[in-house]
């Protein structure tokens, strides 16, 4: 049981250049979870889903895109890349009862 | 709108003395409240909630209060060992399943 995983760890982007963060949990939860910490700002929620197929936007979804197509996984998009959104991404998840989110390890993700 | 505001920033203590982080939050229909422990390159992980059924709840060194009519709820942690140093974060739930963070508190306990 793996628990909530992200891919990748690391990652380095320039300025305008696209990718997908993957995050996926085997716990067969329902509510998956997209936040971004920087310092002194705490953890602000990105994007979040309440069941596969769906999303819906958090407290700073601008720049982003968010996918819900399998229930165990929650794809984070950057379109266009900026300096701004470098940042450590955490996804997390929790299901029906438990209210606990279970945060993966996080994704630091540096736009030069 | 949604918003949780957490105080100190930073907080230095004696090892053997107490720690108190205090957090407040903007909508009276929230109802659970969790804190959360995040040691440097580290995930966060939940240490202890407190749902608003309930005033006080206790885990060995560590206790939250909460004042629903003030729309405020504390961590307070007894006894503070050098491992208890990391970063801690009080959220609010906003509608179900969805949590709003505060900005984090910096504990430091020195030897």
């Amino acid at each position: 049981n793996a628990g909530v995983t992200q891919t990748p760890k690391f990652r380095v982007l320039k300025t305008g250049q696209s990718m997908t963060l993957l995050c996926a949990q085997d716990m067969n939860h329902e509510y998956m979870y997209w936040y971004r910490q920087d310092p002194g700002m705490g953890l602000r929620l990105i994007h979040y889903s309440v069941g596969e197929g769906t999303t819906a936007k958090g407290e700073v979804p601008d720049g982003y895109n968010v996918s819900r197509l399998k229930k165990q996984n929650f794809l984070l998009g950057l379109e266009s890349a900026a300096p701004s959104q470098t940042s450590v991404y955490f996804c997390a998840s929790t299901t029906t009862g438990i209210n606990e989110q279970f945060f993966g390890p996080g994704t630091r993700l540096t736009v030069l | 709108g949604e918003n949780v505001e957490q105080h100190p920033s930073t907080l230095s203590v004696q090892e053997g003395d107490s720690a108190v982080i205090k957090c407040t939050y903007s909508d009276s229909a929230s109802n659970y409240f969790p804190w959360y422990k995040q040691e440097l390159g580290k995930r966060p992980q939940l240490i202890i909630d407190i749902r608003s059924n309930v005033g006080e709840k206790k885990d060995q060194r560590i206790a939250v209060t909460l004042n629903k009519t003030a729309k405020h709820f504390s961590l307070h942690i007894t006894e503070t060992q050098p491992e208890d140093s990391a970063v801690y974060f009080c959220a609010a739930d906003f509608s179900s399943y969805k949590l709003i963070f505060g900005s984090g508190t910096r504990l430091l306990v020195r030897p």
